[in-house]
């Protein structure tokens, strides 16, 4: 098992390019997370869904989108790209809500 | 307000316990709290997760008190593999937010 996967890991952007984040995980957990990591900070959940087809706004929402359509992916998109958004990403997956994240590698994304 | 709360920082030493503490208001009676691990460029792992009283596992035991208001994260006799960042994540049931601490980075000397 892969476990969890990040696509790309590593992207520069110019500031309003867009580009799109993939994660995927092969244990058919039903929640997945997109986390931002600022340097010397903790994680904020930007987006997650509980299931295909659904998505939820977490901490810090603002300037992203996602999609569910398929179980096993979850996409996160940014439309226009922004210095602030200048950050290391982390996608996570878990079984239920309350139960064990497993993390991906991370994309570390600069956007200049 | 929903917030997390740990040290920034700790040392220790080699074959010690450390003992790290995270504050976390607002937590209702089944909300769960979770501490991973992380080294650098990497993802957090997870390390332990408990909503009362206390669990123990191979790696570390979590103890939270009855008001539930902190939690403590306990790792017996620390090695220099234990040099990392360690978080507590709290999941609050009543506001649905996932709220990392900050991180608490943690060295081990010789």
């Amino acid at each position: 098992n892969a476990g969890v996967t990040q696509t790309p890991k590593f992207r520069v952007l110019k500031t309003g390019q867009s580009m799109t984040l993939l994660c995927a995980q092969d244990m058919n957990h039903e929640y997945m997370y997109w986390y931002r990591q600022d340097p010397g900070m903790g994680l904020r959940l930007i987006h997650y869904s509980v299931g295909e087809g659904t998505t939820a706004k977490g901490e810090v929402p603002d300037g992203y989108n996602v999609s569910r359509l398929k179980k096993q992916n979850f996409l996160l998109g940014l439309e226009s790209a922004a210095p602030s958004q200048t950050s290391v990403y982390f996608c996570a997956s878990s079984q239920l809500g309350y139960n064990e994240q497993f993390f991906g590698p991370g994309t570390r994304l600069t956007v200049l | 307000l929903a917030k997390t709360t740990q040290p920034i920082s700790m040392d220790s030493y080699e074959g010690q316990e450390v003992n790290i503490t995270c504050s976390h208001n607002n937590i209702a009676t089944n909300d769960y709290i979770t501490w991973y691990q992380q080294f650098p460029s990497q993802g957090p792992r997870f390390i332990i997760q408990g909503y009362k009283t206390k669990v123990t596992n191979e790696v570390a035991s979590l103890f939270i008190p009855a008001d539930r208001k902190s939690s403590t994260l306990s790792l017996p006799r620390v090695s220099l593999s234990d040099t990392a960042v360690y978080y507590c994540l709290v999941m609050y049931s009543s506001a649905s937010k996932i709220i990392f601490g900050s991180g608490t980075r943690l060295s081990i000397r010789p």
